[in-house]
This record gives structure tokens, C-alpha cells and sequence, in this order.
């Protein structure tokens, strides 16, 4: 079973629509991370939070908002979709320890109409 | 703020050796990354370097650090057509770890 699942995996949906995409890991990590990836762009960071009770701002998050509702789920929302949100979000978990090395779900592709 | 450029693409013949650079501009990052995206797919920790290090080998990835120019560099030798990815390059912030600046990514394509 993969260690970070992202749901859902493909969506498509209309202008001023509510979407929410979910994250979960099963690896016992403490910090999660929300990005979109643009071509040509790289990733860029939308919100993380490194316990369950912190949230904070990335580069990106003016359209988006989060919720960390356990330490193995980060759910990511955009109050009102517009079509320059159209990317492919990943989500993405690291230990506090070692080399901080980020493990990455496989990512959901949004379109919006 | 912090940045980090990499050019976009590289096109190698299959046993050619790819070099791909990247600059980044957080002097007090501890570690510096290079993360591999295969198609359709979440990327992937490929090697990283601590800051006190130049050099650092892995089979057949060797990675340069260039503290001074600010300048990050991964070779792989004998490349592959299952290199074929996009790989990044990633600079942590500061000295905490944890949030980390990615670059563009470049497209690495192998032709046989």
C-alpha cells in the first residue's frame, strides 16, 4: 500500500465550485505539505503545517485554504475554483528528523471550467 | 527570497553522461536535493548533499557543490532511456529543514 494516497486522483469541475482534495499517509510523519506543479514552473508551496495544531502560509495560498484534522491527514480546499487553478497537486510528508526528505503522493490533476 | 533556476530541458544519446545544473541563493541551507518525477508520478528523493560537502558519488549519480557560485550539479553516467524524468533541484530553508524551494525541474530526455 502506497505510504501517501491522494484522493481524488483526476478531477474536473466548473468555475466558483467548492473542491476539496484529501491527503493521507501512513508514514508516522509530523509534517505535511500542500504544492501545485505548473510546467515550467516547478512546485510551488501552497500551505504546510509541521503538527496538527500548525498551519501556515506557503508562497501560493491566496485562493486555498487547509485543515490538518489528525497527524495522518491534510486536506486541502478552494473556496471558489477558477480556471488558473488548473494544475496538478501534490501532497507531500517529511520527518522532522534526519535529512528531511519529503515523500510525495501521486498527485491529483484539477481542471477548472 | 529564496530561488532556485534550473534550465528546462536536456536531450542526451543513451550512454552519454547528463550533466544537469542548478543555482540556488540560501547559503544557510543544510541540505540541498535533487528529486526525480517519472511520468504520470510524485517525485522521488534521487540523492542530496549536506552544505559541507563538495562532492558526493552514488553509483551513477555524482553530485558537485559549488558553495561560493551558489551552484548545484548532478551527473549521471552511462545514461539510460528509464532516466528519461524531470528532476529537480532543492534547496531547504534555512537551517531547520523542512520547507523546501524546488526549482523548474529539467527535462531529462535519453534518445537510444
Amino acid at each position: 500500500d502506497a505510504d501517501v494516497t491522494q484522493t481524488p486522483r483526476n478531477r474536473i469541475t466548473k468555475t466558483g465550485k467548492r473542491i476539496m482534495l484529501e491527503c493521507s499517509q501512513t508514514k508516522g510523519h509530523d509534517r505535511m505539505y500542500w504544492y501545485r506543479q505548473d510546467p515550467g514552473l516547478g512546485l510551488r508551496l501552497i500551505y504546510y503545517s509541521f503538527d496538527v495544531k500548525d498551519i501556515n502560509k506557503g508562497e501560493i495560498s491566496d485562493g486555498y485554504s487547509v485543515s490538518r484534522q489528525a497527524q495522518a491527514k491534510f486536506s486541502l480546499s478552494l473556496e471558489s475554483a477558477i480556471p488558473n487553478q488548473t494544475a496538478l497537486y501534490f501532497c507531500a510528508t517529511s520527518d522532522q528528523q534526519g535529512v528531511h526528505e519529503q515523500f510525495f503522493g501521486p498527485g491529483t490533476r484539477l481542471t477548472v471550467l | 527570497g529564496e530561488d532556485v533556476e534550473q534550465s528546462l530541458f536536456l536531450s542526451v544519446r543513451e550512454g552519454d553522461s547528463s550533466v544537469i545544473n542548478c543555482t540556488y541563493t540560501d547559503s544557510s541551507s543544510t541540505y540541498l536535493y535533487w528529486y526525480k518525477q517519472e511520468p504520470g508520478a510524485g517525485l522521488q528523493l534521487l540523492t542530496y548533499i549536506f552544505s559541507n560537502m563538495d562532492m558526493k558519488q552514488d553509483q551513477r549519480l555524482t553530485v558537485l557543490l559549488n558553495k561560493k557560485d551558489k551552484h548545484l550539479s548532478l551527473r549521471i553516467a552511462d545514461t539510460q532511456t528509464g532516466d528519461s524524468a524531470i528532476y529537480f533541484c532543492a534547496e531547504s530553508e534555512g537551517n531547520q529543514g523542512g520547507k523546501l524551494i524546488f526549482g523548474q525541474g529539467t527535462e531529462l530526455s535519453v534518445k537510444p
